[in-house]
């Protein structure tokens, strides 16, 4: 069965510094997508990041980063340069397959930046 | 591009009440979906839709009825509300399986 772990319920990061948040994955799958949605107090659900299973790169956008280890199943997210803005909940979810549809999403991390 | 709208934003119903959840995109996106987000437990996927004209359960569908009514809208129904359904409702959409893109969602209380 397909799970996604998020065991940081919460984070603290310094303004300006970076801070990782933890995501691992457990799939049977050898093709899935790996996704990153940050979820503000406002309520809505904001796409960060991807990485496809097959991708030789880590993927990048902006500040945000995804550091993906397949070997130990994991998917972390690195922030660089902590804003005010980026307190929020962070969510991890995995998607099945090329084009598949059911998505299943970790419990969350929520991240305190501090001035 | 309003992208993903839902209607209502909040909702009461009373234990045994039926509604609608109304959801639509305007990204041409083939695929859409409903989630529902409960404290502490992320989302968890209701029905989704891969293209117009199919429909099919997610993890948590009792309780629920969807359809798909064209290719910009995606309802979900609540037959006979229970207060187990109290939870805040989100639509997706999404083209080619990637990304998928939230609805600003439906806070919904069942007393």
């Amino acid at each position: 069965a397909q799970k996604i772990t998020q065991t940081q319920p919460g984070m603290f990061v310094q303004e300006k510094e970076a801070v990782t948040l933890d995501c691992t994955y457990d799939t049977s799958d050898p093709s899935y997508g790996l996704f990153w949605y940050k979820q503000p107090s406002s309520g809505e659900m904001i796409f960060l990041i991807y990485q496809g299973s097959y991708d030789q790169q880590n993927a990048t956008e902006g500040r945000y980063s995804l550091n993906f280890q397949k070997a130990r199943k994991s998917a972390n997210l690195v922030i660089s340069a902590s804003q005010l803005g980026d307190s929020a909940m962070y969510f991890c979810a995995m998607r099945r397959g090329t084009g598949g549809f059911k998505t299943i999403f970790g419990a969350g991390t929520r991240l305190f930046v501090k001035a | 591009n309003a992208g993903v709208t839902q209607t209502p934003k909040f909702q009461v119903l009373k234990t045994g009440q039926s509604m609608t959840l109304q959801c639509a995109q305007d990204m041409n996106h083939n695929s859409m979906y409903w989630y529902r987000q409960d404290p502490g437990m992320g989302l968890r996927l209701i029905y989704y839709s891969a293209s117009e004209g199919t429909t099919d359960k997610g993890e948590v569908p009792n309780g629920y009825n969807v359809s798909r009514l064209n290719k910009r809208e995606f309802s979900l129904r609540l037959e006979s509300a229970a207060p187990s359904q109290t939870s805040v409702y989100f639509c997706a959409s999404s083209g080619g399986g990637l990304p998928q893109f939230f609805g600003p969602g439906t806070r919904l209380t069942v007393l």
